[in-house]
């Protein structure tokens, strides 16, 4: 099986800052990864696809990028809506495997 | 409107036997696998396997192999998550989602809860 290794598992971040999640797969996996979003009590949403393609409706801020075993969501400036719990589900080989979730929360 | 709809909550005891179901709609059901995730209190998610309505084949992740049986019948575009001896550990949040580039379409949750 695939492991998704996510880091940092919680981060405390002030609006508008530049704020950065990494996930490493334990082998290659091509771009066949996706970011989701999940506020508490909610439905995850996703964010990314293939790695990097944003999600109609996803604003601009949040971006994704890497390829192989080391791919990274970035939001660019920190809105006050981005306060949530973040994950990356790697699609490449069953079974499918998330990493283990990134909670972002306000400093 | 795509859409999946989930079956509402559930409240059981240990040993019991529960089916959850998961209606899409807007899309051609049958096209996409449906993958399932569970997510238990306080907890992430955890990927438990996916089936394909077209021919029903399933895939299991190994924590769930034996534990859960995924159906379908793409005649009523409804699939379908099934314990047949719950556990207290099978508490938690249960979703279904559609199958494309990861997954893109989640349905509402069903939350089971298992106590004696």
């Amino acid at each position: 099986d695939i492991q998704m290794t996510q880091s940092p598992s919680s981060l405390s971040a002030s609006v508008g800052d530049r704020v950065t999640i990494t996930c490493r797969a334990s082998q290659g996996i091509g771009n066949d990864l996706g970011w989701y979003q999940q506020k508490p009590g909610k439905v995850p949403k996703r964010l990314i696809y293939a790695a990097s393609s944003l999600q109609g409706g996803v604003p601009s801020r949040f971006s994704g990028s890497g390829s192989g075993t080391e791919f990274t969501l970035t939001i660019s400036s920190l809105q006050p809506e981005d306060f949530a719990t973040y994950y990356c589900l790697q699609y490449n080989s069953y079974p499918w495997t998330f990493g283990q979730g990134t909670k972002v929360e306000i400093k | 409107e795509m859409q999946l709809v989930q079956s509402g909550a559930e409240v059981k005891k240990p040993g019991e036997s529960l089916k959850i179901s998961c209606r899409g709609s807007g899309y051609t059901f049958a096209n996409y696998r449906i993958g399932w995730v569970r997510q238990m209190p306080g907890k992430g998610l955890e990927w438990m396997g996916i089936i394909y309505p077209g021919d029903s084949d399933t895939r299991y992740s190994p924590s769930f192999q034996g534990q859960v049986t995924f159906s379908a019948d793409k005649s009523i575009t409804t699939a379908y998550l099934q314990w047949n001896s719950l556990k207290a550990s099978d508490t938690g949040m249960y979703y279904c989602a559609r199958v494309r580039l990861g997954v893109d379409v989640w349905g509402q949750g069903t939350t089971v809860t298992v106590s004696s």
